[in-house]
């Protein structure tokens, strides 16, 4: 069975630099790694994705490595604003054409002033 | 916005009543997905649907029933519940299913009690 693992909570403080990893051993050969932010009372919403190597947008950058086991979410400078949980979403490969979704647990992200 | 949204957002039911969720997409996609979050637990996906026809049911129980009648609606019927049905049940819609590299735009979601 697909396990993505993500640690479940991390603390930072305003101005720093923040980096969650997620492991994904059973990622599809073809499918993308995808990051959610989701706010209380919220849902998901998507904050960037990539195959390999190194993405970056106006946000956040994503770090994965050649093996595609693993996928790293940098968030450059953190405010209180950046609060949030914060998923990875990776396909896993399915059947009748079409791959399974696998989310993680989510990690709850606390930055402090 | 999103583009997503969800009706109700809140709902308290008894475990013998019937409700029904809706979700409506804006965007013109073609999938379309019910999740389940519950309080301390990560997203559960409970069905796909691509063009009105279901191409996933995670083994949800059978008091959940979805129905998709065009592309851009979604309900889902509930029927004698259990108090560990209460949960936020998030719909979401892409343009293609199961496929993480498309990006999924999430409604709201309801907010269900079952007392």
């Amino acid at each position: 069975l697909a396990k993505t693992t993500q640690p479940i909570s991390m603390d930072s403080y305003e101005g720093q630099e923040v980096n969650i990893t997620c492991s994904h051993n059973n990622i599809a050969t073809n499918d993308y790694i995808t990051w959610y932010q989701q706010f209380p009372s919220q849902g998901p919403r998507f904050i960037i994705q990539g195959y390999k190597t190194k993405v970056t947008n106006e946000v956040a950058s994503l770090f994965i490595p050649a093996d595609r086991k693993s996928s790293t979410l940098s968030l450059p400078r953190v405010s209180l604003s950046d609060t949030a949980v914060y998923y990875c979403l990776v396909g896993e490969e399915g059947s009748g054409g079409y791959n399974k979704l696998i989310f993680g647990a989510g990690t709850r992200l606390a930055v402090h002033p | 916005e999103t583009g997503v949204t969800q009706t109700p957002r809140h709902l308290v039911m008894g475990m013998t009543n019937k409700k029904s969720l809706k979700c409506e997409q804006h965007l013109g996609h073609n999938a379309m997905y019910w999740y389940k979050q519950s309080a301390k637990k990560p997203l559960e996906l409970m069905f796909v649907y691509n063009f009105k026809e279901q191409t996933e049911n995670n083994s949800v129980p059978s008091r959940f029933s979805p129905e998709c009648p065009n592309s851009s609606h979604l309900f889902l019927h509930l029927h004698t519940l259990q108090p560990e049905d209460s949960a936020l049940y998030l719909c979401a819609s892409s343009q293609n299913p199961s496929d993480p590299s498309y990006e999924q735009y999430f409604g709201p979601g309801t907010r269900l009690t079952v007392t």
